[in-house]
């Protein structure tokens, strides 16, 4: 199954936009592109999943690479609620979810 | 809110004693799942059902079983608990369409001494 690569961590500003990426260079062309965010003590949470096209909805924005080599997840106005490990993963052949470790964001207030 | 509750929310028991760790949902969907969640570690699949009594292995299902009797319900068992089984044990459905999105339950803190 195809993988995920994402920073370990990143930091962002309180209300300011965050970007974070993930590369998935081996994607294949059934693979949709799935986030999820995991705040401290709490189970994951769905964020926004796509497969070719940019995505919006309430809580962020997916914007996919034309190739769909590469994502970014952005949150438009980051709050210190929005402290999280955000997960990139693709739901492979298998048609599961593999976990990789994420990216810690921190919100600084 | 996907209707996901999972019991008991924490236990504390001893190795070699058995466990049960129950998920229940009200949605009605067909696909439910356990993962652990360890430090250091992702999620990592232990089993998943495709329908009531249909089961599968994940990448971490030794020295666990599942069972599904009914649609709602899916029972996730130690049958001797080691100390290695510490962990969070969070369950999931799958949601409907061909995006596989799951949504996830609170979790379990299970602690075996």
């Amino acid at each position: 199954d195809a993988k995920t690569t994402q920073p370990n961590s990143m930091e962002s500003n309180e209300e300011e936009p965050v970007h974070l990426p993930c590369n998935h260079s081996t994607i294949s062309g059934t693979d949709y592109i799935h986030w999820y965010r995991q705040l401290p003590s709490q189970g994951p949470e769905y964020v926004i999943h796509g497969l070719t096209s940019n995505v919006n909805n309430r809580m962020a924005s997916l914007a996919i690479a034309e190739d769909r080599k590469s994502s970014t997840l952005i949150l438009h106005r980051a709050t210190l609620r929005d402290a999280a490990v955000y997960y990139c993963i693709l739901n492979g052949s298998a048609r599961q979810l593999t976990f990789g470790s994420g990216t810690q964001l921190t919100v600084l207030p | 809110d996907a209707g996901i509750t999972q019991s008991p929310r924490h236990k504390v028991t001893e190795t070699g004693t058995p466990v049960t760790l129950r998920c229940h949902q009200t949605e009605n969907h067909r696909y439910m799942y356990w993962y652990r969640q360890d430090p250091g570690h992702g999620l990592r699949l232990i089993h998943y059902s495709y329908g009531v009594k249909d089961t599968d292995k994940g990448e971490v299902s030794d020295g666990y079983s599942v069972s599904r009797s009914k649609t709602e319900d899916f029972l996730l068992t130690l049958e001797s608990a080691t100390s290695s089984q510490t962990s969070v044990y969070f369950c999931a459905i799958r949601g409907q369409g061909w995006s596989d999105t799951q949504y996830f339950g609170p979790g379990t803190r299970l602690t075996v001494l």
